[in-house]
């Protein structure tokens, strides 16, 4: 199995761009995770869903964040408008449920 | 919410030395404590995980304890060499989502 997939690796945008950071869980994987990595908070999770559905975006920090998971293979993070304090590496991470949770090698970006 | 702490935030070694690496946690009904390595510029990856109904899990050098009661588990790392140097994080859940800890930076020196 290759993993989970993101893309792309790296990303610089200037403020106020719209930043689209892509996902495909690992296949069979019915949960998935947004998580945000910065020095100051860690890893925070942003939102996860299962079989397709959000079912808790506590963690999404404005409504200039929005994610969807339109089947089970692909799911989107967007940021619009993007600002520097958004600056950070994102994760996406998928699970079966059974609390094995599996990350992706991340998204860094920077926003200048 | 759960809230998870973990210490210390770094911890220095010589190799062939053991390391400890301690979280505590506040949800009770938690029962899921898994431990994550992230080495630089990858995403964590899971080394060792413990359940609520279990108190002790070994895989070769790494051990993870827990103590419900207490609400604090720990991670031994025995015999530690080079490539144990990385970022180590604690986490825990309730069957779906991880709370983490704050991470610890682990140096083996040689």
């Amino acid at each position: 199995d290759a993993g989970v997939i993101q893309s792309p690796r790296h990303e610089v945008t200037e403020m106020g761009q719209e930043v689209t950071l892509r996902c495909k869980p690992i296949s069979g994987h019915d949960y998935l995770f947004w998580y945000r990595q910065t020095m100051m908070r860690g890893l925070e999770l942003l939102i996860y869903f299962n079989n397709n559905v959000p079912i808790d975006d506590s963690g999404m920090p404005e409504d200039r964040f929005s994610a969807k998971m339109p089947n089970a293979s692909f799911s989107t993070l967007k940021i619009q408008p993007s600002e520097p304090r958004d600056s950070a590496v994102y994760f996406c991470a998928s699970s079966q449920g059974t609390g094995f949770v599996f990350f992706g090698p991340g998204t860094r970006l920077t926003v200048l | 919410g759960e809230n998870v702490e973990q210490h210390p935030s770094t911890l220095s070694v010589q190799e062939g030395d053991s390391a400890v690496i301690k979280c505590t946690y506040s949800d009770s009904a938690s029962n899921y404590f898994p431990w994550y390595k992230q080495e630089l510029g990858k995403g964590p990856q899971l080394i060792i995980d413990i359940r609520s109904n279990v108190g002790e899990k070994k895989d070769q050098r790494i051990a993870v304890t827990l103590n419900k009661t207490a609400k604090h588990f720990s991670l031994h790392i025995t015999e530690t060499q080079p490539e144990d140097s990385a970022v180590y994080f604690c986490a825990v859940g309730d069957g779906n989502k991880l709370v983490f800890g704050a991470g610890t930076i682990l140096r083996v020196k040689s």
